[in-house]
């Protein structure tokens, strides 16, 4: 059974670094893209980032808002995801979840890009 | 960026009711077009994926239709399981984006 744990949300001064990580179990964790979605209170939902699986190397993308501020590891050896967050803003306030999409362990465009996981999310909240 | 807009915002329904939700792309999205539903306090739930496959589980009262680039998610006989809000997303292209969401409430 798939599972994704979200962990390290909690309050941060505008300015200031937090990581967030992501338990996957469940699945062979290089075959899925990982990605992390963002839901700010009472708003609806924001994709933030994503790395590919091992057939596209880890590369990541990223959402124009974090750009530059934000930047997604793995460890595969232990099936963790993380994100990191640097200057953040107050408008980064949000619930962060971390999905897995559908298989992607083949090179070349992955048709199965979807999140059909989520974890259960953590609250990631920036003010002074 | 592709604008998904998703409408109505709100839909009050009564159970039994037929409900239609639609999303709109702004360009071609090549039916790369996947359908959540979310209950407060809860993380999405995945429920249809290239604009029509059902995801294996969902009930299928639940269906998806495109016409070119207007989808439609469609409960065919309204439950109280389904009183909640529902989202659309492109994942044909960088930056993968989210219609607004579709509130459906008891009538």
């Amino acid at each position: 059974e798939v599972h994704l744990v979200e962990s390290g949300g909690g309050l941060v001064q505008p300015g200031g670094s937090l990581r967030l990580s992501c338990a996957a179990s469940g699945f062979t964790f290089g075959e899925h893209y990982m990605d992390w979605v963002r839901q700010a209170p009472g708003k609806g939902l924001e994709w933030v980032g994503r790395s590919r699986g091992k057939a596209h190397s880890y590369t990541t993308a990223f959402a124009a808002s974090v750009e530059g501020r934000f930047t997604i590891s793995r460890d595969n050896s232990n099936n963790l995801m993380y994100l990191q967050m640097n200057s953040l803003k107050t408008e980064d306030t949000a619930v962060y979840y971390c999905t897995r999409t559908g298989y992607c362990g083949a090179p070349g465009r992955c048709n199965s890009a979807y999140f059909n996981y989520w974890g259960q999310g953590t609250l990631v909240t920036v003010s002074s | 960026d592709i604008q998904m807009t998703q409408s109505p915002s709100t839909l009050s329904a009564s159970v039994g009711d037929r409900v239609t939700i639609t999303c709109r792309a702004s360009q071609s999205i090549n039916s790369w077009l996947a359908w959540y539903q979310q209950k407060p306090g809860k993380a999405p739930k995945f429920l249809i994926y290239k604009a029509s496959t059902l995801e294996s589980g969902v009930p299928s009262r639940f269906s998806g239709s495109e016409s070119g680039t207007e989808f439609t998610l469609t409960i065919s006989s309204l439950q109280p399981d389904d009183f909640a809000t529902y989202y659309c997303l492109q994942y044909d292209v960088y930056p993968l984006t989210f219609g607004g969401g579709t509130k459906v409430e008891i009538k």
